[in-house]
């Protein structure tokens, strides 16, 4: 079972730069999001979507885009990378209010802007 | 927003049971009440599940008193592989669902 798949694992940016973090998963779920953990700190939602064609901004969206064009992709692009978004970036699934909305994540992206 | 409000830290000795409170004052009849375990470098995980009263897994149970207004998460003689973040959410709409906060880092001491 692949459930939720998050790629690159590891990642060096310097700063001003893009990239896209990439996640899918495989479990139909509706609803998809992504959170950064700083070290110690707990999770903050960046975005979130509800469903295809669905995205709306979480607790620290600023810097970050996604887009929803499919159910099981949900890709978060850094648009120009800063220091302050070393972080840990987790994508997560679930089925929204199926379920008591039981949250699948995946194994996380370590990124550092330097 | 069915916000949640748990302690920031637990220290227990191995062996121990433990007792994690949640506080929960706005949530929904029908909302059910979920706790994750989160470890050091991995993303949280499901540990377990409910809507009322006690509900009990291999890992832990979970109480919800009949005003629903908190629930308790028990860990039965914690071990030193328990030490970890745990997270209280409380299911709501939309986002309301996905916030998480600062959880609760429980230290279990040999």
């Amino acid at each position: 079972n692949a459930g939720v798949t998050q790629t690159p694992k590891f990642q060096v940016l310097k700063t001003g730069q893009s990239m896209t973090l990439q996640c899918a998963q495989d479990m139909n779920h509706e609803y998809m999001s992504w959170y950064r953990q700083d070290p110690g700190m707990g999770l903050r939602l960046i975005h979130y979507s509800v469903g295809a064609g669905i995205t709306d901004q979480g607790e620290v969206p600023n810097g970050y885009n996604v887009s929803r064009s499919t159910t099981e992709d949900f890709p978060l692009r850094l648009l120009s990378a800063a220091p302050s978004q070393t972080s840990v970036y987790f994508c997560a699934s679930s089925r929204g209010q199926v379920d008591g909305n039981t949250i699948y994540f995946g194994e996380g992206s370590w990124l550092t802007v330097v | 927003l069915a916000k949640t409000t748990q302690p920031i830290s637990m220290d227990s000795y191995e062996g121990q049971e433990v007792n994690i409170t949640c506080s929960h004052n706005n949530i929904a009849t029908n909302d059910y009440i979920t706790w994750y375990q989160q470890f050091p470098s991995q993303g949280p995980r499901f540990i377990i599940q409910g809507y009322k009263t006690k509900v009990t897994n291999e890992v832990a149970s979970l109480f919800i008193p009949a005003d629903r207004k908190s629930s308790t998460l028990s860990l039965p003689r914690v071990s030193l592989s328990d030490t970890a973040v745990y997270y209280c959410l409380a299911e709501g709409t939309g986002a309301n669902n996905l916030f998480f906060g600062t959880g609760t880092r429980l230290t279990v001491i040999p």
